[in-house]
């Protein structure tokens, strides 16, 4: 079965400052997909950014880029210049290719201090 | 996008008593799926809703706990039975949008129903 790590239960950023979020996961699948959701305090999920894992190039959506290490499984969410609106909780998620339920990591806190 | 309206947003529920949680989607879509999100909590799936035929439901769910409806393709309830303190957590709903076959190009979620049992 697959499984998603977060190993960050919280974090903090400055305003403009850059931070990174970190996410392994586990598959034994060659062809699925990966995403970062953000859940602010109104509970509404909502998609960030996500990766093919057949793509090689690294997603990028605005301020928000992933590092995806398909090798060491790895898939973590880079924000630049955080604003104060980027405070959320943010869930890595995976997909395998042939499945249609989600599975989630355990999320971040991520706050973005004035 | 898939809009997606939860209702109830929120409610406070006696115990032993149920609640019947409602996604209306504003277009059709093949599957919607029904998440529990207990306090500090990540998302973990209850069921995954077909319509026309029975839902399937994850390990540790069962249908008497969590019955599901589906008449359409556009809505689906989701009942919490004889419901206990633990039942408390945020209820979402979701779907898929554009998937030929496959898995879509993204899920999106309603605002949730936040559950407290007393």
């Amino acid at each position: 079965a697959q499984t998603v790590t977060q190993s960050q239960p919280e974090m903090s950023v400055q305003e403009a400052e850059t931070v990174t979020l970190s996410c392994t996961y586990d598959t034994s699948e060659n062809n699925y997909y990966l995403f970062w959701y953000k859940q602010p305090p109104s509970r509404q999920m909502i998609l960030v950014i996500r990766q093919e894992a057949y793509k090689q190039q690294n997603a990028t959506e605005n301020r928000f880029s992933v590092n995806f290490q398909k090798a060491a499984k790895s898939f973590s969410l880079k924000i630049s210049d955080s604003q104060l609106g980027d405070t959320a909780m943010y869930f890595c998620a995976f997909v395998e290719g042939s499945a249609r339920q989600l599975t989630f990591g355990s999320g971040t806190q991520l706050t973005v201090l004035p | 996008s898939a809009v997606i309206s939860q209702k109830p947003s929120r409610d406070i529920c006696q115990r032993g008593t149920s609640l019947t949680i409602q996604c209306q989607v504003d277009s059709q879509v093949t599957m919607m799926f029904w998440y529990r999100q207990q306090p500090g909590q990540s998302l973990t799936l209850i069921a995954t809703a077909n319509q026309g035929s029975e839902a399937t439901y994850e390990s540790g769910f069962v249908i008497d706990k969590f019955p599901i409806s589906r008449p359409n393709l556009t809505f689906s309830t989701l009942t919490v039975s004889n419901m206990s303190p633990e039942d408390s957590s945020i209820y979402l709903c979701s779907v898929e949008e554009g998937g030929r076959g496959h898995f879509a190009a993204e899920a999106f979620f309603g605002q949730g129903t936040r559950l407290t049992v007393v």
